[in-house]
C-alpha cells in the first residue's frame, strides 16, 4: 500500500511570496490533515478534512493560509503572503476513519524556508 | 485545556541499554486517546501505539513496551535492548474532545554503537 505522498520535499521562498504544497493521501482514506511542525516542536494541526468538507480549521491562520480538497482526494495548502515565521515542515496525514481513536499516517513533509 | 509534556529533550544511550521516554498529559475529559509516534531523520511520523482512557493495560510489542497510568497521568514508553535504528525523535500525543492530535515537544533519542 502506497503511503501519503507530498511534494515538493523542500521549498525556499522570500517573504511576501506565495507557495503551495500538495498532498495525495493513502487510497481510500476519507480523512486528511495538514500539520505544521516548527523546528524543535511537535506538529500542530492546521486543518482537517473529511472527504472534501472541513472538520476543523480552528488553528489555521486564515488571513494567509488556505487549503482545499477538491473531489475528496488530493489536497493543496497555500500560503500567501509568506512570513518568516512560516518556516517549518508541513506534514500531511490521512486516516481511514474520522473517529478519535483512529491513528493517522503521515507523509514525509515539505520543508519550507522563508528568507 | 489539554497538554502533553515530554520533559526529556534529548537522551543518549549506548546500544543494548534500556531506555524509558516519559510522557505526562493533562486533560479534563474522561474519554481521551493517547498515541506515540516515531519520527526518524527521513521526517515522516510513524505510528507506534494508541491507547484509550478506559484501557490501562500495559502493552508489549517486541522490544517496545508502554506503561499507562491514569493515577499519575502518564503514558511512558520503554525500549528494551536499544539499537542504533531506534535513533529518532519520539512524540507522545493526546486527543480528547476535539479532532486534533496534541503533540508534546518530542524526545530526541540517540543510540550509539
Amino acid at each position: 500500500e502506497a503511503g501519503v505522498a507530498q511534494s515538493p520535499r523542500y521549498k525556499i521562498i522570500e517573504k511576501r511570496q506565495s507557495v503551495a504544497f500538495w498532498c495525495n493521501p493513502i487510497s481510500g482514506h476519507a480523512t486528511l490533515y495538514w500539520y505544521q511542525q516548527i523546528l524543535g516542536q511537535g506538529p500542530k494541526l492546521l486543518i482537517q478534512f473529511q472527504n472534501n468538507g472541513v472538520v476543523d480549521d480552528s488553528q489555521l491562520p486564515k488571513d494567509r493560509f488556505s487549503a482545499e480538497r477538491l473531489k475528496g482526494v488530493d489536497s493543496t495548502l497555500k500560503i500567501q503572503p509568506a512570513k518568516l515565521e512560516d518556516s517549518a515542515v508541513y506534514l500531511c496525514a490521512s486516516s481511514r476513519l474520522t473517529g478519535k481513536n483512529t491513528e493517522a499516517f503521515f507523509g514525509q513533509g515539505t520543508r519550507l524556508t522563508v528568507v | 485545556a489539554q497538554k502533553v509534556t515530554q520533559a526529556q529533550t534529548e537522551i543518549s544511550v549506548v546500544e543494548k541499554e534500556d531506555v524509558t521516554l516519559d510522557c505526562v498529559y493533562e486533560t479534563r475529559d474522561t474519554t481521551y486517546y493517547l498515541f506515540w509516534y516515531k519520527q526518524p531523520p527521513s521526517g515522516e511520523l510513524v505510528f507506534l501505539i494508541r491507547r484509550n482512557s478506559f484501557d490501562e493495560q500495559n502493552e508489549i510489542s517486541g522490544r517496545y513496551s508502554w506503561n499507562f497510568q491514569k493515577s499519575t497521568s502518564s503514558f511512558n514508553f520503554t525500549i528494551t535492548a536499544s539499537q542504533v535504528v531506534d535513533s529518532a525523535v519520539y512524540f507522545c500525543a493526546l486527543r480528547n474532545s476535539g479532532y486534533a492530535l496534541n503533540f508534546g515537544k518530542g524526545t530526541s533519542l540517540l543510540v550509539t554503537p
